[in-house]
């Protein structure tokens, strides 16, 4: 298995659209996950970190099943600006609290 | 704020040359992250510095690369020499804390790299 895990993708939707990614990790001992979000030939920004419970931030759910070791991101209601690479990103791969591993990464594009 | 400074922005060199890479990181931020991201990748881990010492470079190729964060602040991401395979694009990365459930990587915007 590897380290991180994304939906290859790439994703086609129109506006308006609900879609979700999802990305598998490793180590069920990891802690922390995030998704950042990557437009093209543009450095990685957080979106969101992912907790426990998931949380929601706007149009945003994040969600984090330990017991089948995955995250997942849903966006609703997608517009034109969604359209960017999502990138699952986890902390403690290596039974190291401190190691951060990024999948490769899933291409959004939203078209009118 | 400032964000995360890095320079040169492009670097294009022959293959078996040397070509090093310079970081500033957000001032405060004492976790400091150099990756490397090749098209159509996720970023791959290199090295990792909380404040001057190595947290994990397992992904190093330390045959050719090698990296240091002299005092803590600004780091250095040397490849001595270059293969064409280097050809991407170096990101850094820091954040204010590690082991912090919360933790946030704020990126530069990288070095592109072509090896030639």
């Amino acid at each position: 298995r590897k380290e991180v895990e994304q939906d290859p993708g790439p994703f086609n939707v129109p506006e308006g659209a609900t879609v979700a990614f999802n990305c598998t990790y490793s180590n069920s001992a990891s802690q922390s996950f995030f998704w950042y979000r990557q437009d093209c030939r543009k450095e990685p920004k957080l979106l969101m970190s992912v907790y426990s419970s998931g949380n929601e931030d706007g149009r945003f759910t994040a969600q984090l099943n330990r017991a089948s070791q995955y995250i997942s991101l849903l966006i609703r209601d997608s517009k034109l600006s969604d359209s960017a690479t999502y990138l699952c990103v986890v902390k403690g791969i290596q039974n190291n609290n401190n190691d951060m591993r990024f999948g490769a990464g899933t291409r959004l594009t939203v078209k009118p | 704020e400032a964000g995360v400074a890095q320079s040169p922005r492009y670097k294009i060199i022959e293959k078996r040359q040397s070509v090093a890479f310079w970081c500033n990181p957000i001032s405060g931020h004492a976790t400091l992250y150099w990756y490397q991201q090749i098209l159509g990748q996720g970023p791959k881990l290199l090295i990792q510095f909380q404040n001057n010492g190595v947290v994990d470079d397992s992904q190093l190729p330390k045959d050719r690369f090698s990296a240091e964060r002299l005092k803590g602040v600004d780091s250095t991401l040397k490849i001595q020499p270059a293969k064409l395979e280097d050809s991407a694009v170096y990101l850094c990365a820091s954040s204010l804390m590690t082991g912090v459930r919360a933790d946030t990587q704020y990126f530069g915007p990288g070095t592109r790299l072509t090896v030639l």
